[in-house]
């Protein structure tokens, strides 16, 4: 099955700075990759996901880039705010029919975003 | 609020209890999920329907776990005989299939139940 690897654990940054979390991930025909902000005691939240048609994706402060040759996949933050201190996790999916389409999850990346 | 929503919040129960859990999708969503999430990990998938069908569940869902979504509306998950090692947070999404236009199969999540064994 699908494994998803996300580099940093924690990540401490201040204020204005970026942040730039990794992924990996080990099944060739996955082709959705959301990224999920999850602030604590709170449900995750989806903040931006990139299909594999694209190599980049941006939403203000936020921007996803994926290279599917090499099967990986980045979630960049620029201009953090303290607001944006939360776990971060990505995921994998292989869409859109059948039984493909469960999302594989990395193990976060708790971001701590300083004055 | 228009998203999803999971009942109850929080349970605490001694082990050997059953307890069930339910979940409301967004209302037009068509697929439903439900994931576990355990301290500083990410969610697990466990389980997920289309409409009322059942299309896969995990290795994970044991025979003391049992999901239905009868009318495809929301769904409840039960464990029979819980243990120790399912406290966890249970989590649900939902989600519209169709990826026309590089639209749908975006995953909305509810706020959880918290399930804690003693």
């Amino acid at each position: 099955g699908e494994n998803v690897e996300q580099h940093p654990s924690t990540l401490s940054v201040q204020e204005g700075d970026s942040a730039v979390i990794k992924c990996t991930y080990s099944d060739s025909a996955s082709n959705y990759f959301p990224w999920y902000k999850q602030e604590l005691g709170k449900r995750p939240q989806l903040i931006i996901d990139i299909r594999s048609n694209v190599g980049e994706k941006k939403d203000q402060r936020i921007a996803v880039t994926l290279n599917k040759t090499a099967k990986h996949f980045s979630l960049h933050i620029t201009e953090t705010q303290p607001e944006d201190s939360a776990v971060y996790f990505c995921a994998a999916a292989k869409g859109p029919t059948g039984t493909a389409s469960k999302l594989t999850f990395g193990t976060g990346t708790r971001l701590q975003v300083t004055l | 609020d228009t998203g999803v929503s999971q009942d109850p919040r929080h349970k605490i129960t001694k082990r050997g209890q059953n307890v069930t859990f339910r979940c409301d999708p967004i209302s037009e969503h068509n697929r439903l999920y439900w994931y576990r999430q355990t301290l500083g990990q990410g969610p697990e998938f466990l389980t997920y329907f289309q409409n009322e069908a059942q299309l896969e569940k995990s290795r994970l869902l044991s025979d003391r776990f049992s999901a239905e979504r009868p009318k495809g509306s929301f769904s409840t998950l039960e464990i029979q005989r819980t243990e120790q090692g399912d406290s966890a947070m249970y989590l649900c999404a939902s989600s519209l299939t169709g990826w026309a236009s590089g639209t749908g199969g975006e995953q909305y999540f509810g706020p959880g139940t918290r399930l804690t064994v003693t």
